[in-house]
């Protein structure tokens, strides 16, 4: 069965430090990979995507993420966190057979502290 | 250009009752998809339109239903409404083909008593 595994629920970072959020997915084939971010009581906004390509993908907001086939990983990362990044953070994956259908992983929610 | 914007944005409804949400999307985009998602939880996908037809279906049961328009916006029509309907309803739209990118509303927030 197709499914998104974000294994870290609560992360905690300081303001300044680097971030790094997981996400592993279980797919046959190389799937659309997806990175959004949601504020508190807000729908979600897309950070980056990837499709095909280079594998190291930039995002908005200082963000990227890295697609490593082997490891059917997709992690995002931020050299230097904002307070302003504190958000809950979703790993998506999509399949051409897949009806154009997201599959969300279940969040990691981000704090950064002073 | 307009994002996609829902209504309406909070909505509280009692047990067994209907109700109604509704989607537009954004400029030049032809398919519409809803997400539920509970507290805690990553979005669900419930089904997509494209053209004002349904073209794909997660995991929902048929009370679950849904409209697409010719002007691309959208209804999700939930009958019989259950407590575990309690959610925040996600409404994203996209250009043609599995490669574009879905964008999202801020979602319309349904608390059932």
């Amino acid at each position: 069965a197709q499914s998104v595994t974000q294994p870290d629920i609560h992360i905690t970072v300081s303001e300044g430090a680097s971030l790094e959020l997981r996400c592993n997915y279980s797919y046959g084939a190389t799937p659309y990979l997806f990175w959004y971010v949601q504020s508190p009581g807000q729908g979600l906004q897309l950070l980056l995507k990837y499709f095909s390509g280079d594998t190291l993908v930039q995002g908005i907001k200082g963000f990227e993420a890295e697609f490593k086939r082997s490891q059917s990983s997709f992690n995002l990362r931020k050299p230097s966190v904002h307070w302003s990044d504190a958000a809950e953070y979703f790993c998506a994956v999509g399949t051409p057979n897949s009806g154009y259908a997201l599959n969300f992983g279940k969040g990691t929610s981000l704090l950064v502290t002073p | 250009e307009t994002g996609v914007t829902q209504s309406p944005t909070h909505l509280i409804k009692t047990r067994g009752q209907q109700v109604t949400l509704r989607c537009s999307s954004q400029s030049g985009h032809n398919t519409v998809s809803w997400y539920q998602q509970a507290l805690g939880q990553g979005p669900q996908f419930i089904f997509q339109y494209y053209r004002e037809e349904e073209n794909g279906r997660g995991n929902f049961p048929p009370r679950f239903s849904g409209l697409q328009f010719p002007n691309y916006s959208s209804e999700l029509n939930v009958n019989a409404l259950e407590l575990d309907d309690s959610a925040l309803y996600l409404c994203a739209s996209s250009g043609t083909g599995p490669a574009e990118t879905q964008y999202f509303g801020p979602g319309t927030r349904l608390l059932v008593l």
